[in-house]
This record gives structure tokens, C-alpha cells and sequence, in this order.
């Protein structure tokens, strides 16, 4: 059974620091998904990850996938409020297996 | 339409009441899912169509619940004598077909079982 963990489940932060989420997976899957989620709204698509070494950046955020460590990294640059959000990994091709979330909180 | 869109936004039942939840896909989009978010949890995957047809239902709860998309476009959750186990976001999502498409959420019914 396809299992997603992601550490840490809670992050508080700093504006202008720095951090990275990780997501764990346990079988091998050629896609992965990021997602962000605000409080009480549905998901935002940040990233598609469509295989090994794949790298992408949008803004502050950027993701990264080893398929053979099975592990993806979501990197945070310079931490801003706004940016306070749940985020989830999943992985999956038609059926999504989403990761426990981390929950981020970024302070002045 | 431009988006997923879900209706109603919120919605509480009495223990034991049948409810109705519907999700209008992204036009053209022909995959369609719907996932089930308890409070401080991520989503879990309930069950898939493309177009009309029923490809996985395996991750449906009980037979209290069942899932329809009768001309490939519209889809209707149902869930029939609700307990209070229920109470969760039910979030639908659709996709286009193909290995490079990603899902595209709507803003989920809020479902609260008294």
C-alpha cells in the first residue's frame, strides 16, 4: 500500500528565513504533486513533478524530486506572510495519495 | 465553467438523513474524482470516473455511500444515512486525459452530521 509522509507536520517560521518540507513516499511513483491549502479553501496546485531530478521554482517556493530515494523537497526562500498555508504532497497517476500536510505559519 | 464548481458550499444532516452532494467538472475535462478531507487531515481518495464510467471505487467507506456520473459531466455523491463519521469536506477535482495533466480542486461541501 502506498504510504506519503511529510515532515515536519508544523512549521513556524520567521519572514526572511529559510526551510524545507519533505515528503517521503513508499513505492515507486513517476509523479508528484504539490498543493497548498488555505484555511478553509480548496487545493492550489504549485507543482507537477514528472520525474527523477526534476526541479521546479515558482516564486519563493521551489520543488524537487529523487525517484530513487523516493523523496521530494519543497524549499522555501526568504520566508513571507503570505506564504502561511497547509501544504501537501501527493503521489499517484489517476488516484491521488496525499501526504499528512504541513502546516506553515511564517511571523514578522 | 471556469472552475470545479461544488454544490451546496455547506451542508448539515441529521444522523440518519440521505444527502446529496454534486460537482460540475472543468468543461471537456473527462476524469473526475472525488476525495474526502477530514478536519486536520489531507484528502483521501474516494472513487474515479472517466467519462461516464466508474474506473475505482476502492476507496469508498461503506455501501452508505455511492457515486454517479451519468453522461459524463456532472457527478453526483451520495450518501445515505448519514453518521456523525461523515462529517468531513468532500473535495471533487477533474483532469484532462493524458500523463502530463494535473487536478484541478473545487472548493469541496462541507458536510456537518448532527
Amino acid at each position: 500500500e502506498l504510504k506519503v509522509e511529510q515532515n515536519p507536520l508544523f512549521l513556524s517560521m520567521q519572514e526572511g528565513k529559510n526551510y524545507t518540507i519533505y515528503c517521503n513516499y513508499s513505492t515507486t511513483s513517476d509523479r508528484l504533486y504539490w498543493y497548498r491549502q488555505d484555511p478553509g479553501k480548496s487545493l492550489e496546485s504549485l507543482f507537477v513533478l514528472l520525474s527523477n531530478g526534476a526541479v521546479k521554482q515558482e516564486g519563493r517556493l521551489m520543488a524537487s524530486l529523487d525517484t530513487k530515494a523516493r523523496l521530494s523537497t519543497l524549499h522555501i526562500t526568504a520566508a513571507v506572510h503570505d506564504l502561511s498555508a497547509t501544504y501537501f504532497c501527493a503521489v499517484g497517476v489517476d488516484k491521488l495519495i496525499f501526504g499528512t500536510g504541513t502546516r506553515l505559519q511564517v511571523f514578522p | 465553467g471556469a472552475g470545479v464548481s461544488q454544490s451546496p458550499r455547506y451542508k448539515v444532516a441529521k444522523r440518519g438523513q440521505d444527502v446529496a452532494l454534486r460537482c460540475d467538472p472543468i468543461s471537456g475535462h473527462v476524469s473526475l474524482f472525488w476525495y474526502q478531507q477530514a478536519l486536520g487531515q489531507g484528502p483521501e481518495f474516494l472513487t474515479y470516473f472517466q467519462n461516464e464510467a466508474q474506473l475505482d471505487k476502492s476507496g469508498l467507506p461503506s455501501d452508505r455511500f455511492f457515486a454517479e456520473r451519468p453522461e459524463g459531466s456532472v457527478s453526483t455523491l451520495k450518501i445515505q444515512r448519514t453518521q456523525q463519521e461523515d462529517s468531513a469536506v468532500y473535495l471533487c477535482a477533474s483532469s484532462r486525459p493524458g500523463l502530463r495533466t494535473e487536478a484541478f480542486f473545487g472548493q469541496g461541501t462541507r458536510l456537518t452530521v448532527v
